[in-house]
């Protein structure tokens, strides 16, 4: 099973700063398909990044993904109020094993 | 525009078992292009894939629930289900259903994501 490792537990940024999110596989993520997601309270995962850095639609152009093998990151270039929540990444492994990182906590500074 | 909704108990007693639904809406779940899956969220944790279901029968399981876990789909409602037995207070969560887009091929998947997502359904196992 690979083992998603998210960085870091809580990032505490401001309105307009520019956020970075990473996750770190316990071994190469095979073709790259390392997924990203957005959950506010009470509500359910949307999916923002697929395929490390293939938007999903809708999704506003701030959003973006990138990375490859064990490390990935998703940034965010200019955070809007909007945008803090919890984040998780997610790999499909074969057999399948899927699994999702931890998560990482965005709070308003 | 893909919905689904989860439905069923939210109530199940120690050692029962679980079963939720999943209505699909906009989509068949016969729809050759995706698979369909159930994921928790157990309180406070992360999130756990649980299995995935395709419409000509090929599914998959999360191994560490496998033995406990049945999915399977009735194409005249377009509803998939999730079936969990020897429930116990740890299988207390918030279950979403979701459409899982693949790649690769049905048979041999490369790769998988979830989009759209239900709004949840809480089962809390408890006397």
């Amino acid at each position: 099973e690979i083992v998603l490792t998210q960085s870091p537990g809580t990032l505490s940024l401001s309105p307009g700063d520019r956020a970075t999110l990473s996750c770190r596989a316990s071994q190469s993520v095979s073709g790259n398909y390392l997924a990203w997601y957005q959950q506010k309270p009470g509500q359910a995962p949307r999916l923002l990044i697929s395929e490390a850095s293939n938007r999903a639609t809708g999704i506003p152009d701030r959003f973006s993904g990138s990375g490859s093998g064990r490390d990935f990151t998703l940034t965010i270039s200019r955070l809007e109020p909007e945008d803090f929540a919890m984040f998780y990444c997610q790999q499909y492994g074969s057999s399948p094993q899927i699994t999702f990182g931890q998560g990482t906590r965005l709070d308003i500074k | 525009q893909v919905q689904l909704q989860e439905s069923g108990p939210g109530l199940v007693r120690p050692s029962q078992t679980l079963s939720l639904s999943c209505t699909v809406s906009g989509d068949p779940i016969t729809d050759k292009h995706y698979y369909w899956s159930w994921i928790r969220q157990r309180p406070d944790k992360g999130l756990e894939w649980i299995a995935n279901f395709y419409y000509s029968g090929n599914s998959h399981y999360n191994p560490s629930l496998k033995s406990r876990v049945t999915i399977s789909g009735d194409t005249s409602k377009n509803q998939f289900t999730l079936k969990l037995s020897s429930v116990t207070a740890a299988d207390t969560a918030v279950y979403f259903c979701a459409r899982a887009i693949f790649s690769g091929t049905t048979m041999v998947v490369a790769g998988m994501w979830f989009d759209p997502w239900g709004q949840g359904a809480l089962v809390t196992v408890s006397t």
